[in-house]
């Protein structure tokens, strides 16, 4: 079975300040995780990818996030926020090959990030 | 191509009618995938497919919904005798998935549902 936490519903910060939206998974083989984003009245939007190559993966907009195995954590981070990310994030976790979940994608909660002027 | 298409974008049916969305994935893209979202919530898994294949439904899922994908292209989800509580955005996404890995999933613009 897979599963995805994220920690906080809410994060609200200040623009220009750092971002940190955190996001932990469960899944019995070798997951790929992803987040999404997604604005008011607007489509599900791949922000980044993970699948097993670079533990540190660079995506759109100046977001990243780093795969923690030990810690079974895929946090994301900005090191700058703008009044356009504003939006829902959603932490989605995908078994790979051999697992029972394969293919299937779980989404988190999701976290709602307001920025502030 | 231009993405994933869903149809209707919006419908509004009465309490106890049946209703179908229809869903068209990228060209190539062998699986398809089902979810449901409604306000305040992450979107939940419905059901998905890898080329005609149905792999897994989810069980939360009555038995008055129903999905095909019979070329293992288009996909149709339907659901009998709606009740208000379906009221909900449904959502459609295709990825190329292989052994090994996948690569990000897609995603339409949706189907907003209103029972009345």
């Amino acid at each position: 079975a897979q599963s995805v936490t994220q920690l906080d519903s809410h994060v609200s910060v200040s623009e220009g300040t750092p971002v940190l939206l955190r996001c932990n998974y469960s899944s019995s083989y070798s997951p790929s995780l992803f987040w999404y984003v997604q604005h008011p009245n607007k489509g599900l939007q791949l922000l980044l990818k993970y699948t097993s190559a670079a533990t540190l993966v660079k995506g759109i907009n100046g977001f990243e996030a780093e795969f923690k195995k030990s810690e079974t954590s895929f946090h994301l981070t900005k090191p700058s926020a703008h009044m356009s990310d504003a939006a829902e994030y959603f932490c989605v976790v995908s078994g790979n090959a051999g697992g029972t979940s394969y293919g299937k994608l779980t989404f988190g909660q999701g976290t709602i990030l307001t920025v502030h002027p | 191509d231009t993405g994933v298409s869903q149809d209707p974008r919006h419908k509004i049916t009465k309490r106890g009618q049946n209703v179908t969305f229809r869903c068209d994935p990228i060209s190539e893209h062998n699986r398809l995938y089902w979810y449901r979202q409604t306000l305040g919530q992450g979107p939940e898994f419905l059901t998905y497919f890898q080329n005609e294949a149905q792999l897994e439904k989810s069980r939360l899922l009555s038995d008055r919904f129903s999905a095909e994908r019979p070329k293992g292209s288009f996909s149709t989800l339907e659901i009998q005798r709606t009740e208000q509580g379906d009221s909900a955005m449904y959502l459609c996404a295709s990825s190329a998935g292989g052994r090994g890995g996948n690569t990000e999933a897609f995603f339409g613009q949706g189907t907003r549902l209103t029972v009345v």
